[in-house]
């Protein structure tokens, strides 16, 4: 079947502008999360949806990131007035419940800010 | 101190050889441990999962849970050239968390 899938799969922007980046989870996976990797770094958890419940958002470094989840599928990542540190690798994962589950990962979208 | 550590390497063996991963995290009540493989600009894929002390084999790939030295081990009996890649070890801190926490990786190298 079709696996966690990303877009766009890369993405340059000028420092200042606003960037969406959106996730299409597993089909009847309930739990989907984000992650950022940086060059040289582990992953970075950032946000996780599960269901109907309100996101869990202790990840997220500013209030300039946020993310949606509609329909508990498809989740978009926004960036605000992006900064050149927000380069990076920004992870999808999805799972079928719960984080002890295995998360499934999309490809990625890499970001790099001008 | 960060929540999961691992050495970075990269750690070299050759085809063959036995490839021994380490990993040490610092919450006591963490209670599952994976091992995930990323392949240069690729995406993590999970090899293998623990969540009780012991040993746990898969194929080539054995992994190993102290949970009193919190300490997590992945052994890879065999190395081929295609296990070369980074090693993320990931923890989720205790029950109900909804995060993994990861390490930043062990590259390994496998020569022919």
């Amino acid at each position: 079947g079709a696996g966690v899938s990303q877009s766009p799969s890369n993405k340059v922007t000028e420092k200042g502008k606003d960037v969406e980046l959106r996730c299409d989870p597993i089909s009847g996976h309930t739990a989907l999360y984000w992650y950022r990797q940086s060059l040289g770094q582990g992953l970075e958890f950032l946000i996780y949806f599960q269901g109907n419940s309100a996101p869990d958002k202790s990840g997220l470094p500013s209030d300039r990131f946020s993310a949606e989840r509609t329909g508990g599928s498809v989740s978009t990542l926004t960036i605000q007035r992006t900064q050149q540190e927000d380069s990076a690798v920004y992870l999808c994962a999805s799972s079928l419940g719960r984080s002890q589950e295995t998360q499934y990962f999309g490809p990625g979208t890499r970001l790099l800010v001008l | 101190q960060k929540e999961v550590e691992q050495n970075s390497g990269p750690l070299s063996v050759p085809e063959g050889a036995i490839a021994s991963l380490n990993c040490t995290y610092s919450d006591r009540v963490s209670q599952s441990f994976f091992w995930y493989r990323q392949y240069s600009g690729k995406s993590p894929e999970l090899i293998m999962s623990i969540y009780s002390n012991g040993d746990k084999e898969d194929g080539r790939f054995t992994a190993q849970l102290n949970k009193a030295s919190q300490y997590v081990s992945l052994l890879i009996r065999d190395s081929q050239p295609s296990d070369s890649a980074t090693y993320l070890c990931a923890v989720n801190p205790q029950t109900g968390a909804n995060n993994l926490f990861f390490g930043t990786g062990t590259r390994l190298t496998v020569i022919p």
